[in-house]
Formats: structure tokens, C-alpha cells, sequence
């Protein structure tokens, strides 16, 4: 079983701060998405990478891909409780066909 | 075109029934994709299509579970003698190529009593 961990898996903030969340494995990616997810619903893309080292940014969101394409990092800057849910990354791996394998996990809460 | 649509949003069956689920991908979409979620997780893959082909199975995929995709573009999946075990969301998702994002449906959310 490929893994990938995601760290934190819960994180409550107030308003306005920043943060950071982690999405690690021991295999190669070639190409990797974030997603949230909100209660009761399915999980909607925010982006997808596929270049070591690549950098893309969505407003207050900036996400990074790692340099040997094994991991991936979400960043929010001035969170707002809009942004509250569960960020999800999930990778295809090197040598599978096509499937994502989804990552934990990172529930957060941002309050006022 | 509105996205991925499952049906239904919700099923409550007794343990022992068969339950059938229904996906409409995007209709430019080839790839199908389905998935588990159970609270707390994240989804987990169960099968793949592209097209009317099944080319993936999880092993999570007892010979209970069954998907087809008979023409290329809506897809079933049914579960034959449920058991409490199965409750979960069944998310189903499309896509256009392996690098492309998947595009969710809102999933059916099963409960087995």
C-alpha cells in the first residue's frame, strides 16, 4: 500500500493567521491534486501539480511540489472561516495507471 | 452539463439486502471512477473505467461488490448481502486524463442496519 500522511490532521486557528499543512510519502508522484471536501459532500479540486519544484497559487492558497516530487505542502495565508474544512492531497504514483490515492487528511477550523 | 450526479444521496438498508448506486459522469468524461470514505478518512479507490472497460479493482472490492459501466457512460455499482461493515460514503468521480483533477459527485451515503 502506497501511503501518504498528512500532517497535521487537525488544526484549529483563529481568523487571519497562517498555516501550513504537510502531505508526505516514500514514492514518486506524477502529479498531485489538493482537494476540500465539505460535510456530506464530495471532495472539490483545487489544484493540481506535476513539475518538481513547481509552485501554484489560488488567492490566499499557494501550493508547492516538492523537488523529487514525493511530497507537497498547502499554505493559507489570513485564514478565514471560509476556509474551514478538509483539505485533502492525493497523488498518482509512478507506474500506476491512473488512480489517485488519497492522503488522511487535515480537517481545520478557522473562528472568528 | 451540471458535474457528476449519484443516485441516491442516501440509503438505508436492512443487513442482508443489495444495494445499487448510480453514477452520471461528465459526458466528456471517459474515466469513472469510484471510491469509499468512512468518517475521519480519506476515500478510498474501489474500481476504475475508461470507457466501458473495467481496468482497475481494489482488493477492498469483495466479490460482494460489482461495477459495471455497460455503455460507456452512466455506471452502477451494486453490493449484494450488506453488511453493517459497508456503511460509508460511495463517492464516484470522472475524469478526462490521469492528470487532470477528478470531478466529484456528492456521493451516497450508506447506512446499513
Amino acid at each position: 500500500t502506497q501511503l501518504l500522511e498528512q500532517s497535521p490532521q487537525f488544526l484549529s486557528i483563529q481568523e487571519g493567521e497562517n498555516l501550513t499543512v504537510y502531505c508526505n510519502s516514500s514514492s514518486v508522484f506524477s502529479s498531485l491534486q489538493w482537494y476540500r471536501q465539505e460535510p456530506g459532500e464530495g471532495p472539490v479540486l483545487l489544484v493540481t501539480v506535476v513539475t518538481g519544484g513547481e509552485v501554484k497559487k489560488l488567492k490566499r492558497l499557494t501550493f508547492q511540489f516538492g523537488d523529487a516530487r514525493k511530497d507537497s505542502s498547502l499554505h493559507i495565508t489570513a485564514a478565514q472561516p471560509g476556509d474551514t474544512g478538509l483539505y485533502l492531497c492525493a497523488g498518482i504514483h509512478t507506474g500506476t495507471a491512473s488512480k489517485l490515492t488519497f492522503g488522511t487528511g487535515t480537517r481545520l477550523q478557522v473562528t472568528l | 452539463d451540471t458535474g457528476v450526479s449519484q443516485d441516491p444521496r442516501h440509503k438505508i438498508t436492512k443487513r442482508g439486502q443489495n444495494v445499487t448506486f448510480r453514477c452520471d459522469p461528465i459526458s466528456e468524461h471517459n474515466r469513472l471512477y469510484w471510491y469509499r470514505q468512512t468518517l475521519g478518512q480519506g476515500p478510498e479507490f474501489l474500481t476504475y473505467f475508461q470507457n466501458e472497460a473495467q481496468l482497475e479493482k481494489s482488493r477492498l472490492l469483495s466479490d460482494r461488490f460489482s461495477a459495471e459501466r455497460p455503455k460507456g457512460s452512466f455506471s452502477t455499482l451494486e453490493i449484494q448481502r450488506t453488511e453493517q461493515g459497508d456503511s460509508a460514503m460511495y463517492l464516484c468521480a470522472s475524469s478526462q486524463d490521469r492528470n487532470y483533477g477528478y470531478t466529484f459527485g456528492s456521493g451516497t451515503r450508506l447506512t446499513v442496519v
